[in-house]
Parts: C-alpha cells; sequence; structure tokens
C-alpha cells in the first residue's frame, strides 16, 4: 500500500526567504506525482505536476523535483510571500484513466510572516 | 482552465437525515469523479470513484449503502450521505480529471462543510 508523508508537518519563515517542502512515498512505481495548495476550509488547487519520466517542473516561484528511484519530490518556493500561506499537499498517483486515484501526503502547513 | 463546482458549500444537519452533495464539471467532461474525505488538519481520504453510467468503486471501509454514488451525466456526480450522524461531519471535496487527458492534473472542487448536529 502507497505511503506518502511530508516533511515539515508545519513551517514558519520570514518573507522574502527561500523554502524547501518534502514529500516522499513508499512504492516508487507512480505515474505521476503533483503538488497542491489547500487555502483554510477551501479545495485544492493544483500548482505542479510532474510525469514519472520527468525530473522537475517550474511555474512562476515554484520548482518541484522529481526523483522517482528513490520515492522523493521536493517543492522548492522562491521568494516567499505572505499570500504564499497555506497547507501543500503532494498526491501520487499509480496509473492513468481510473487508476489515476491520487494517494496524498499529510501535508505541510507553511506560514509566511511580515 | 478546467472548472469543478461544488454544491452545498455547507450544509448542517440533524442526526438521522439525508444530506446530497453534487459536484458538477462546468467546463468539461468527466467519465470519472473522485470523491475524498479530509478530517481536520489531516490529508485527504480517497471514498469512492465514480464512473459514470455505472457503479462507484469504493475504498476499503467506506459504507456503499451509507455513501450514495450516482454518476448520471458526463458532467455531474452526486454523493448522498444516508442517515448522517455526527461522526459523519466532515469536509467532503470531489475532484476530475479532463477527458482524453491522462497526463492533465486533477481538478477539485470547493468543499463541502458537513455539520451531523
Amino acid at each position: 500500500k502507497q505511503e506518502v508523508t511530508q516533511i515539515p508537518a508545519a513551517l514558519s519563515v520570514p518573507e522574502g526567504e527561500n523554502l524547501v517542502l518534502n514529500c516522499s512515498f513508499t512504492d516508487s512505481a507512480i505515474y505521476n506525482l503533483q503538488w497542491f495548495r489547500q487555502d483554510p476550509g477551501k479545495g485544492l488547487t493544483s500548482l505542479l505536476l510532474i510525469q514519472s519520466s520527468q525530473r522537475e517542473q517550474t511555474s512562476g516561484r515554484l520548482n518541484a523535483s522529481l526523483d522517482k528511484s528513490s520515492g522523493r519530490s521536493t517543492l522548492y518556493i522562491a521568494a516567499s510571500q505572505p499570500g504564499d500561506s497555506a497547507t501543500y499537499l503532494c498526491a501520487v498517483s499509480k496509473g492513468a484513466g481510473t487508476a489515476s486515484k491520487l494517494t496524498f501526503g499529510t501535508g505541510t502547513r507553511l506560514q509566511v510572516t511580515l | 482552465g478546467a472548472v469543478v463546482s461544488q454544491h452545498p458549500s455547507w450544509v448542517i444537519c440533524k442526526s438521522g437525515t439525508s444530506v446530497k452533495i453534487e459536484c458538477r464539471s462546468l467546463d468539461f467532461q468527466a467519465t470519472t469523479m473522485f470523491w475524498y474525505r479530509q478530517f481536520p488538519k489531516q490529508s485527504l481520504m480517497l471514498m469512492a470513484t465514480s464512473n459514470e453510467g455505472s457503479k462507484a468503486t469504493y475504498e476499503q471501509g467506506v459504507e456503499k449503502d451509507k455513501f450514495l454514488i450516482n454518476h448520471a451525466s458526463l458532467t455531474l456526480s452526486t454523493l448522498t450521505v444516508t442517515s448522517a450522524h455526527p461522526e459523519d461531519s466532515s469536509f467532503y471535496i470531489c475532484s476530475a480529471r479532463l477527458e482524453g487527458f491522462n497526463n492533465s492534473p486533477l481538478h477539485f472542487g470547493n468543499g463541502t462543510r458537513l455539520t451531523v448536529t
């Protein structure tokens, strides 16, 4: 059974700092990995999706890397802003179509202070 | 971009009543939708996979008679919590993927906060 773990569980940084969120998964036979953002009481917003054949994806100040063989992914946030405060979730998919159900990590609650 | 709409965003009901939650893909078709449940400060747990025109596939430990799923069209899936009890109080979220785009990300609704009194 796939298990996804995220470290740290919570993180507080001052505005402007660069930071790294970690995600690890036990079964390396994944189809893709996705990073999400969740604001309190809200649904999920997809940030980045990395296919199993890819090493990284970038969007603006966000960069996600994937090391499938070691079961790890990182989300790098550059020049953090207070608006980045949210819970960040990583999730892995085992396949496509109906097999594309996601297994979620435990999340990292990020707070960016002024 | 692809939008998934969930309704209602929150609902309070009395113990023993049933509650229906709707999940709609607004600008795309989805033969498959997923229903998740999230307890406070915990991650999302998949409850079931909703398949258009056929029976839903439930995850282990999820009571199919309690959580009824209907996916009657390519843009609508419903989750009905039957005979709700306080322990069913949770945040329910649905998601869908653009049909034919297996490499596209899953799109999520904004969730429904259910409180059973």
